[in-house]
């Protein structure tokens, strides 16, 4: 049973650099497509990119300027860092693994998410 | 982007009522389509992919259908713990994106 598990600051000052950390367990990091989703307090999920284990990225085009996605293999861990962030990357940040299968692409395994707050 | 748009917003039902959340999107996505289950403060839980197959352990009261730009989650007899805010995302292109949530509540 794959695991994922986000490690945040909580807090992050207006135009600082958020990072956060997730930890994978029961599964290999070494396959598959590792992602990151945010959701704003009460609202809705928005996509914020992938790292596939092979190192490639892809971000969504709303965040592509500020967001970097990163895989430590050595550490089955991947990070999530967003830079110049303002009140509206207030949000709770999940981890997620996807599943490219035929075609088909879904999260199947997800973090707990971990809220992380903009404000000075 | 494919824009996906769920409806309705929210419903309120009782247990044993069948209910039917609808999505569509903004282009044809064929059946990459994928619904998932948010309870408070949880994450999200994936149910159906492919618009119709149902992940192992699902109880089969959940059925997916739908093809092109239209699709929907059909819960055949509420239980006490279907409660939630249900969600589809279009797993066809990038920027995944998912709709804005159907929040299903007790009557």
């Amino acid at each position: 049973q794959v695991q994922l598990q986000e490690s945040g600051p909580g807090l992050v000052k207006p135009s600082e650099t958020l990072s956060i950390d997730c930890t994978v367990s029961g599964g290999s990091i070494n396959s598959d497509y590792w992602n990151w989703v945010r959701q704003p307090p009460g609202k809705g999920l928005e996509w914020i990119g992938y790292m596939f284990y092979s190192g490639s990225t892809n971000y969504n085009p709303s965040l592509k300027s500020r967001v970097t996605i990163s895989v430590d293999t050595s550490k089955t861990q991947f990070s999530l860092k967003l830079t110049s962030v303002t009140a509206a990357d207030t949000a709770i940040y999940y981890c997620a693994r996807a599943r490219y299968s035929g075609g088909h692409y879904y999260f199947d395994y997800w973090g707990q998410g971990t809220l992380v707050t903009v404000s000075s | 982007d494919i824009q996906m748009t769920q409806s309705p917003s929210s419903l309120s039902a009782s247990v044993g009522d069948r209910v039917t959340i609808t999505c569509r999107a903004s282009q044809s996505i064929g059946k990459y389509l994928n619904w998932y289950e948010q309870k408070p403060g949880k994450a999200p839980n994936l149910l159906i992919y492919a618009a119709s197959s149902l992940l192992s352990g699902v109880p089969s009261r959940f059925s997916g259908s739908g093809s092109g730009t239209d699709f929907a989650l059909t819960i055949s007899s509420l239980q006490p713990g279907d409660f939630a805010t249900y969600y589809c995302q279009q797993g066809y292109s990038a920027p995944y994106t998912f709709g804005q949530g159907t929040k299903l509540e007790i009557k």
